[in-house]
């Protein structure tokens, strides 16, 4: 399973975009990247999933170059509601289930 | 629809002392996974099961911990004897499979378990 690496934590203020990169040098060929959001005393969310390229939902954008070695999360115009710690999962899903492990994440706070 | 249930949501027990934990997956979900959450860190998978069938329970301690999943839905986890260690947030999640590819695991609210 490939490991990540990003920052332990990032600090922002409202209406700014936050870019938060993941590092997977040993990302494999069949691997995907997820990130999920967790706010305390809850589970983790859902945010966003790519193979390669770019991938943009309604919360945020997925960047992940042709290497795939990294990708960024990007979180359009943040705002208080977003200081949450989030994680980069990189794994095979093409099997039923998948396994996906987490690393420590990274803590972004929001300020006003 | 409704979410992963959980229960209960919050356990103090004292060390060697036994407790189980109880989740409902979301109705459909194949695979259900329990993670251990201690403070600072990210969820660590204990076990995954597909329907009633184990599929990587490599980080479970065996010795203290037990799981299963009867009827390939509810599951329970079971820790005998708790020790101080222990002590962290249990985590259900259950998965499936979109027609797109997209795999999501949703998960529970936890149970925050207390050693003493």
């Amino acid at each position: 399973l490939a490991k990540t690496t990003q920052p332990i934590s990032m600090d922002s203020y409202e209406g700014q975009e936050v870019n938060i990169t993941c590092s997977h040098n040993n990302i494999a060929t069949n691997d995907y990247i997820t990130w999920y959001q967790q706010f305390p005393s809850q589970g983790p969310r859902f945010i966003i999933q790519g193979y390669k390229t770019k991938v943009t939902n309604e919360v945020a954008s997925l960047f992940i170059p042709a290497d795939r070695k990294s990708s960024t999360l990007s979180l359009p115009r943040v705002s208080l509601s977003d200081t949450a710690v989030y994680y980069c999962l990189v794994g095979d899903i093409s099997n039923q289930g998948g396994k996906l492990i987490f690393g420590q994440g990274t803590e972004l706070s929001v300020k006003p | 629809e409704a979410g992963v249930a959980q229960s209960p949501r919050y356990k103090i027990i004292e060390k060697r002392q036994s407790v189980a934990f109880w989740c409902n997956p979301i109705s459909g979900h194949a695979t259900l996974y329990w993670y251990q959450q201690i403070l600072g860190q990210g969820p660590k998978l204990l076990i995954q099961f597909q329907n009633n069938g184990v599929v990587d329970d490599s980080q479970l301690p065996k010795d203290r911990f037990s799981a299963e999943r009867l009827k390939g839905v509810d599951s329970t986890l079971k820790i005998q004897p708790a020790k101080l260690e222990d002590s962290a947030v249990y985590l259900c999640a259950s998965s499936y499979r979109d027609r797109g590819l997209r795999y999501e695991q949703y998960f529970g609210p936890g149970t925050r378990l207390t050693v003493t």
